[in-house]
């Protein structure tokens, strides 16, 4: 997964407890995004930033709140961790500010919420 | 839900085998993907197949989309040991801001 670069790979939190994941990339790519992967439930679209300074809200955001404070790095950050936010966390790229096309992955957090 | 179904869940080959994994979906499409997932790594995006396409090759990939059907299928003719991961369908579905959204996956494991 050359090119987008996540922190940190695992993560154990208690209840209550607050954190941010970070992502960085050098593909110098547009469009940001965060995922979660639960099993049986495929990915989940939380956040996503088409551009620097832009961020949207995507299918799961409640409990999360993201960054884009510039083209590199977008963080998504946990304000009261809960149990059922226990999942692996992806960021992944594209290229395109609107368009859909292929994602760039990150090796993936995962964190437990106990 | 606007994702796509894979089928089968699970699918289990012997070495040298094809593969046959299907993806429907509810909605019309701009474009279907479909990525590769091995154990414990992030998703890698293998081949893309746009609306007015039918099917598209990419080594041993081959990947049909039928639109009126709604359906979709990839193929990995003689499969290896290290095809073994778990395979997501991706659909753009058109319609105002939409993101890409995944499927379950499907796992499929090739014996040696």
């Amino acid at each position: 997964n050359a090119g987008v670069t996540q922190t940190p790979k695992f993560q154990v939190l208690k209840t209550g407890q607050s954190m941010t994941l970070q992502c960085a990339q050098d593909m110098n790519h547009n469009s940001m995004y965060w995922y979660r992967q639960d099993p049986g439930m495929g990915l989940r679209l939380i956040y996503y930033s088409a551009s620097e300074g832009t961020t949207d809200k995507g299918e799961v955001p409640n409990g999360y709140n993201v960054s884009r404070l510039n083209k590199r790095e977008f963080s998504l950050r946990l304000e009261s961790a809960a149990p059922s936010q226990t999942s692996v966390y992806f960021c992944a790229l594209a290229r395109g500010l609107a368009t859909n096309e292929k994602l760039f992955f990150g090796s993936g957090t995962q964190l437990s919420v106990l | 839900s606007q994702q796509g179904e894979e089928d089968p869940q699970a699918l289990s080959i012997q070495e040298g085998e094809n593969a046959t994994m299907n993806c429907s979906y509810k909605t019309s499409i701009n474009n279907l993907q479909w990525y590769r997932q091995n154990s414990g790594r992030g998703l890698v995006h293998l081949i893309l197949i746009r609306s007015n396409e039918r099917e598209k090759h990419s080594g041993r990939l081959r990947v049909t989309l039928d639109t009126s059907k709604k359906s979709s299928s990839l193929l990995i003719t003689a499969s290896r040991a290290a095809d073994t991961a778990s395979y997501f369908c991706a659909t753009d579905w058109t319609g105002a801001n939409s993101k890409l959204t995944f499927g379950k996956g499907i796992t499929l494991s090739v014996r040696p």
